[in-house]
């Protein structure tokens, strides 16, 4: 069975600059979500897909928008990017209902000089 | 929206000591989640314990959902248990809200 999986683990990006963030969702998961955590913080939820869906949203601008694939697979993108968006970003695939439990990715981490 | 609190926020062991976690949640919940985060960073999976009890080796968590709050019970510590632990819970909005966490070191 294969694990949550993030491509790529690090990048640095200048501001103003658009990123795209990518997942790979566990085998036989429908549902993806993303969270963002900023350094000494708790995870943050940005939004969540189901069935190439967006069903959910956290309180952030619509600079943060994505996207789910026929095969479950995600992307993350964020536009016009800011020094407050450096952040650990993970993301986790559940299956089924919504409120199925969690599994999460290593994360990417993104750095905005 | 949902409010979650963890205690201790910070906690250091001696190895081989026992400890408990705590947290408290303001509202009813469908999913609850205790959480490792290891040094680099990726968030491990321990328990999906909406309510009642299970036990996972030297582990054990216990939710009384009525009472709103949870409890994560590790025994036997060891150096590799340190990090960053996560209480997450879910009330019907799709998304988890987690605590801020307690941070465990355990000393040789």
């Amino acid at each position: 069975e294969t694990g949550v999986t993030q491509s790529p683990t690090h990048l640095i990006k200048t501001r103003g600059q658009q990123v795209t963030l990518r997942c790979s969702s566990q085998s036989g998961h429908n549902t993806v979500s993303w969270y963002q955590q900023a350094l000494g913080q708790g995870p943050q939820f940005i939004f969540q897909y189901y069935r190439e869906e967006e069903n959910g949203r956290g309180n952030f601008p619509p600079r943060f928008s994505g996207l789910q694939f026929p095969n479950y697979s995600s992307e993350l993108n964020v536009n016009a990017l800011e020094l407050d968006d450096s952040a650990l970003y993970l993301c986790a695939s559940s299956l089924g209902s919504p409120s199925g439990e969690l599994f999460f990715g290593e994360g990417s981490r993104l750095t905005v000089l | 929206g949902i409010q979650v609190e963890q205690s201790p926020p910070d906690l250091i062991l001696q190895e081989g000591a026992n400890s408990t976690l705590r947290c408290n949640f303001s509202d009813s919940v469908n999913n609850l989640q205790w959480f490792h985060q290891n040094p680099w960073g990726q968030l491990i999976n321990l328990f999906y314990i909406p309510s009642g009890t299970k036990q996972n080796g030297r582990l054990s968590a216990t939710t009384v959902a009525t009472e709103r709050y949870s409890l994560l019970y590790i025994s036997s510590s060891q150096t590799t248990d340190s990090g960053v632990y996560f209480c997450a819970v879910e009330a019907g909005s799709y998304q988890l809200t987690f605590g801020k966490g307690t941070k465990l070191s355990v000393i040789p």
